[in-house]
């Protein structure tokens, strides 16, 4: 059982170049979120999903983009990467309801020159 | 915005002993939780306790909340190296549609 999988681990980008990470768990888990974490803060919440075909903005949406085409997988994009983007990048699931307990996955980290 | 702020910002005790780890929030919650975060990896949800109890116990932790206060204390009894990490609380909102998270205290616990 492999929970929640984020790919890729590592990764640099130029300012104004694009990605994609890609979260999938196996957990069969309606919600699914993405997180980012800023050394000496505590996890903000960029976008999430209740369910497949569904997302909603979070509380750092901006520069942002999701899609949960799959109810197993939930991506995040960056359409025009900027360095305030440079940080560590969660994503997590829980079976239902925003406030019980999300499992995690290991992170992505995101540094943008 | 409604968030947790844990307090001390970092702890370093000696193992066998007790680490006491608090966290203060705004406004109210259903419910409060803690998690673990090892270094280079994800958050593992350790405990949930609902507004309506005031303790609740897992193996070596002891979580309280005092909803007067608002505030929550974990414990962490006979403290061991691996306890080393960086523990959360997170809190919901009053609708219960949001988890905010709180800068959370970094253990040290040396062997």
């Amino acid at each position: 059982n492999a929970g929640v999988t984020q790919t890729p681990k590592f990764r640099v980008l130029k300012t104004g170049q694009s990605m994609t990470l890609l979260c999938a768990q196996d957990m069969n888990h309606e919600y699914m979120y993405w997180y980012r974490q800023d050394p000496g803060m505590g996890l903000r919440l960029i976008h999430y999903s209740v369910g497949e075909g569904t997302t909603a903005k979070g509380e750092v949406p901006d520069g942002y983009n999701v899609s949960r085409l799959k109810k197993q997988n939930f991506l995040l994009g960056l359409e025009s990467a900027a360095p305030s983007q440079t940080s560590v990048y969660f994503c997590a699931s829980s079976y239902l309801q925003i406030n019980q307990p999300q499992h995690f996955g290991d992170g992505t980290r995101l540094s943008i020159l | 915005s409604q968030q947790g702020e844990e307090d001390p910002q970092a702890l370093s005790i000696q193992e066998g002993e007790n680490a006491t780890m608090n966290c203060s929030y705004k406004t109210s919650i259903n419910n409060l939780q803690w998690y673990r975060q090892n270094s280079g990896r994800g958050l593992v949800h350790l405990i949930l306790i609902r507004s309506n109890e005031r303790e609740k116990h897992s193996g070596r932790l002891r979580v309280t909340l005092d909803t007067s206060k608002k505030s929550s204390s974990l414990l962490i009894t006979a403290s061991r190296a691996a306890d080393t990490a960086s523990y959360f609380c997170a809190t919901d909102n009053n609708a219960g549609n949001m988890l905010t998270f709180g800068g959370g205290t970094r253990l040290m616990v040396k062997p």
